[in-house]
């Protein structure tokens, strides 16, 4: 029943190992999100995709590296975690121009 | 880029209270959102405001659409326990990007 389900939840992992972060949703929508969330509670876009194409990519490290096999999945892949990349990543999705609906997110947290 | 400025930061109000708060822009917006987000858990979306001047309900809650597109406002109603949350509005605008204001932390006093 979930509408935004992303996995896992929980990440503990070593600074410079590589994660993946998986986002699927169910919804119909054709547009996804990455969205990272701070210690401060601050939302920022990190990505979008529309129809598997990339459509918004702001002043990310390209460390961060999304894909879109198709419209319901969208993944993000991270190389050599660093320190500041600790913080909860939310996956979202919505129709073109529409309100997003947003993942429980993934606690990431780097030792 | 386009700034939010959400106010307030925080409130602690007694349960049965109103609670107001509020989002200003330094640039126009197309779509008003308001979210709650809960700990532990995703934003979710409570109200969505596409036209200036719309005001629209949910329930306890109440929002509106600035004339001027550059602001809205969230109104809670005879709060109780379960509204506490942190409090986010966000806007469209014309780059096409949600840009989010950075929360209003709501605690209730049973």
């Amino acid at each position: 029943d979930t509408a935004v389900s992303q996995t896992p939840k929980y990440l503990v992992t070593q600074m410079g190992n590589d994660k993946s972060i998986k986002c699927e949703q169910n919804l119909g929508h054709d547009t996804m999100y990455w969205y990272k969330q701070d210690s401060k509670k601050f939302l920022k876009i990190m990505f979008s995709y529309n129809n598997k194409e990339l459509i918004i990519n702001e002043t990310v490290p390209n460390r961060f590296s999304p894909k879109s096999p198709d419209k319901a999945h969208l993944n993000l892949h991270i190389n050599s975690l660093e320190l500041g990349d600790s913080a909860v990543y939310f996956c979202a999705s919505s129709q073109t121009g529409g309100p997003q609906h947003f993942g429980d997110g993934t606690r990431l947290s780097i030792l | 880029g386009q700034q939010l400025n959400q106010s307030p930061q925080s409130m602690f109000i007694q349960e049965g209270e109103d609670v107001s708060m509020n989002c200003t822009s330094s640039s126009i917006f197309n779509t008003w959102l308001w979210y709650k987000q809960d700990p532990g858990e995703g934003p979710v979306l409570l109200i969505a405001l596409y036209k200036a001047g719309e005001l629209t309900s949910n329930g306890r809650l109440t929002a509106q659409f600035g004339i001027t597109r550059k602001d809205s406002f969230l109104n809670i109603s005879a709060s109780i326990p379960s509204d506490v949350g942190i409090y986010f509005c966000a806007g469209w605008g014309s780059n096409y990007k949600l840009t989010f204001g950075k929360g209003t932390l709501l605690t209730v006093n049973p």
